[in-house]
């Protein structure tokens, strides 16, 4: 059961564009998601974050849109930069005490994100 | 400020063998989560320790277990290993339970 899904394995982009990389998830009991950046040979390191009580949050060129009647969350780095090149995780938990998703981290598979020069 | 710290970097064991891996977690945080992740796949959720208790637990056999030490540091054991157990072992801090989880850079553990 997989309650947290990104269908995109892999995405290109150009140098200065815009990348969107987008998760859904299942489980109705989430309400707070998060973003991470991974690079080989390191651990998941932290990007961005949002509430279920927002439907945006931005910091700096990394901006995290929820939409909970779709069970949709995607997140946009414009500009888009080679550095940027690595694989991405969402993932979601419940910050409600006493469920089962509470305060773990339910990820995604990943999308490799290239960002040519 | 150091960040979360895992030790040991690579492990190389045998079928049936037992292992520890280690965990300080981030200068504050009270709360360690351990994940496993496999090749290709996303992380998945072992264990989390707060006040040196076992608080969640996911879908992972009995031969899977922890500590965590009045210092927060944290250990998982792995009895009987299978090599089905090769995998990158994060580990995760917080503050609290509920709060943003920042990782460590991981044990690689490859079984033979």
């Amino acid at each position: 059961d997989q309650q947290v899904k990104q269908n995109s394995p892999s995405l290109s982009v150009q140098e200065g564009r815009i990348s969107i990389l987008n998760c859904d998830y299942t489980n109705s009991m989430f309400d707070y998601f998060l973003w991470y950046k991974k690079y080989p040979a390191e651990g998941p390191t932290f990007l961005i974050s949002i509430s279920s009580i927002k439907d945006k949050n931005e910091d700096g060129r990394f901006t995290v849109f929820l939409n909970k009647s779709a069970k949709h969350l995607s997140l946009h780095i414009v500009p888009s930069q080679p550095g940027d090149s690595a694989v991405y995780f969402c993932a979601a938990s419940a910050a409600s005490a006493g469920g089962t998703s509470y305060g773990k981290l339910t990820f995604g598979q990943g999308t490799i994100l290239t960002v040519h020069p | 400020d150091a960040g979360v710290t895992q030790s040991p970097t690579h492990l190389i064991k045998t079928r049936g063998q037992q292992v520890t891996l280690r965990c300080s977690p981030k200068s504050g945080h009270d709360t360690v989560s351990w994940y496993q992740q496999a090749l290709g796949q996303g992380p998945q959720f072992i264990f989390q320790y707060y006040e040196e208790e076992e608080r969640q637990r996911g879908n992972f056999p009995d031969r899977f277990s922890g500590h965590q030490f009045p210092n927060y540091s944290s250990e998982l054991n792995v009895n009987a290993l299978l090599l089905g157990d090769s995998a990158l072992y994060l580990c995760a801090s917080s503050l609290d339970v509920a709060e943003t989880q920042y990782f460590g850079p991981g044990t690689r553990l490859l079984v033979l």
